[in-house]
């Protein structure tokens, strides 16, 4: 079953606008992961949160964990027309083996 | 470095036929995943391999689905008979060893359709 649920499920928006998409999930985690998928093209790991850090940043990624409300978000700044593409959230249990659970994801438009 | 390899990219079925799917992880990665990704949902794990060892196959509808992973690298996955629910993208996956903090490399995907 999917552990984790992300709204909203599709986002639309102009070139240099910020994009916000979120999170949630459900059993206790070890870390939390992005993933980026364009059309036709498989997945690429953006970036990774453990569990005792509450805020990542790479390039013009931030991410946020809040484990009390079992929530992450993903914020992507000043986003370009190369952005679009569908973002998976996906959590990493504390007693797996590096097994993956993703979301649903969120589809994200980048209008030039 | 070259990244997982997949094929074929794209196979049209009818239902009850078998079909199988093939994977070559990076070099020097010793944990293989496979994936399923139905349109418009996030990818599913059906089967983990450490080595030639299977880790986790408690997603795989084992009465048609099968894999293997001989001598610990390349991988084949199989469907046996495809029923039309099969259709997605077969997702193959590597990673260095099976912990936690590990990045999952990710293959093109193959594309399923079955009639």
């Amino acid at each position: 079953s999917q552990q984790g649920e992300e709204d909203p499920q599709a986002l639309s928006i102009q070139e240099g606008e910020n994009a916000t998409m979120n999170c949630s999930y459900k059993t206790s985690i070890n870390n939390l992961q992005w993933y980026r998928q364009n059309s036709g093209r498989g997945l690429v790991h953006l970036i990774l949160i453990r569990s005792n850090e509450r805020e990542k940043h790479s390039g013009r990624l931030r991410v946020t964990l809040d484990t009390s409300k079992k929530s992450s978000s993903l914020l992507i700044t000043a986003s370009r027309a190369a952005d679009t593409a569908s973002y998976f959230c996906a959590t990493v249990g504390g007693t797996s083996y590096g097994k993956l659970t993703f979301g649903q994801g969120t589809i994200l438009t980048v209008h030039p | 470095e070259a990244g997982v390899a997949q094929s074929p990219r794209y196979k049209i079925i009818e239902k009850r036929q078998s079909v199988a799917f093939w994977c070559n992880p990076i070099s020097g990665h010793a944990t293989l995943y496979w994936y399923q990704q139905i349109l418009g949902q996030g990818p599913k794990l059906l089967i983990q391999f450490q080595n030639n060892g299977v880790v986790d196959d408690s997603q795989l509808p084992k009465d048609r689905f099968s894999a293997e992973r001989l001598k610990g690298v390349d991988s084949t996955l199989k469907i046996q008979p495809a029923k039309l629910e099969d259709s997605a993208v077969y997702l193959c996956a590597s990673s260095r060893q099976a912990l936690p903090l590990e990045t999952q490399y990710f293959g093109p995907g193959t594309r399923l359709l079955v009639l």
